[in-house]
């Protein structure tokens, strides 16, 4: 079973740039999450979806952050424009509908804003 | 007051020692608990989920405490390779959300 898939795997931009990160979930995860996580911390929570409606995203910066889950499979995770501070590692995760299992994270994109 | 709160360490243990961190959690109605690692510049993994009765995986132990709120990790006869950062994760029950802890840095010294 192919797991959690990302992409790029790395992106430097320069600041006031855009960037976009893709990401495609477990077949049959109907929850995908988009996190940052910042070196030494743990991951926060930017957008959860369930299927295509975003039920939970009071953590994303809606002035320069987007989010959308079109069909309920694939996601794309927007910044425009970007700021230094973005600089991160951006996590995408799927979890199935029992959260007994916990979720599976994909391998991130690390973003450097210079 | 945060969901999940974690001693972020780092803990720095000899090679064969027992090492044990904790993790505690704010909302008493949480129904999965589960440990995930992270080593350097790579994704979270699931270490293993936390079930009622406590539960054991080789050399990893995990129990949960729900009166008192704390889930916790236990390492027997540390590996060098255990060396990584251990994430408490919470889910409320409330459509799959999950909470994490910041992390507890484990370096197991030859």
């Amino acid at each position: 079973e192919a797991g959690v898939v990302q992409s790029p795997r790395y992106k430097i931009i320069e600041k006031k740039q855009p960037v976009a990160f893709w990401c495609n979930p477990i077949s049959g995860h109907n929850t995908l999450y988009w996190y940052r996580q910042n070196l030494g911390q743990g991951p926060e929570l930017l957008i959860r979806y369930e299927n295509e409606e975003a039920v939970d995203d009071s953590q994303l910066p809606k002035d320069r952050f987007s989010a959308e889950r079109l069909k309920g499979v694939d996601s794309t995770l927007k910044i425009q424009p970007a700021e230094l501070g973005d600089s991160a590692v951006y996590l995408c995760a799927s979890s199935a509908p029992d959260s007994r299992y916990g979720y599976t994270f994909g391998s991130g994109t690390r973003l450097t804003v210079v | 007051r945060k969901e999940v709160e974690q001693d972020p360490g780092p803990f720095n243990v000899p090679e064969g020692a027992t090492v044990a961190f904790n993790c505690t959690y704010s909302n008493s109605a949480s129904q999965s608990f589960f440990w995930y690692r992270q080593d350097c510049r790579k994704e979270p993994k699931l270490l293993m989920s936390v079930y009622s009765s406590g539960n054991e995986d080789g050399r990893f132990t995990a129990q949960l405490n729900r009166a008192s709120q704390y889930i916790s990790l236990l390492i027997r006869d540390s590996k060098l390779s255990d060396s990584a950062t251990y994430l408490c994760v919470v889910n409320t029950g409330l459509r799959n959300q999950f909470y994490f802890g910041t992390g507890t840095s484990l370096t197991v010294i030859p």
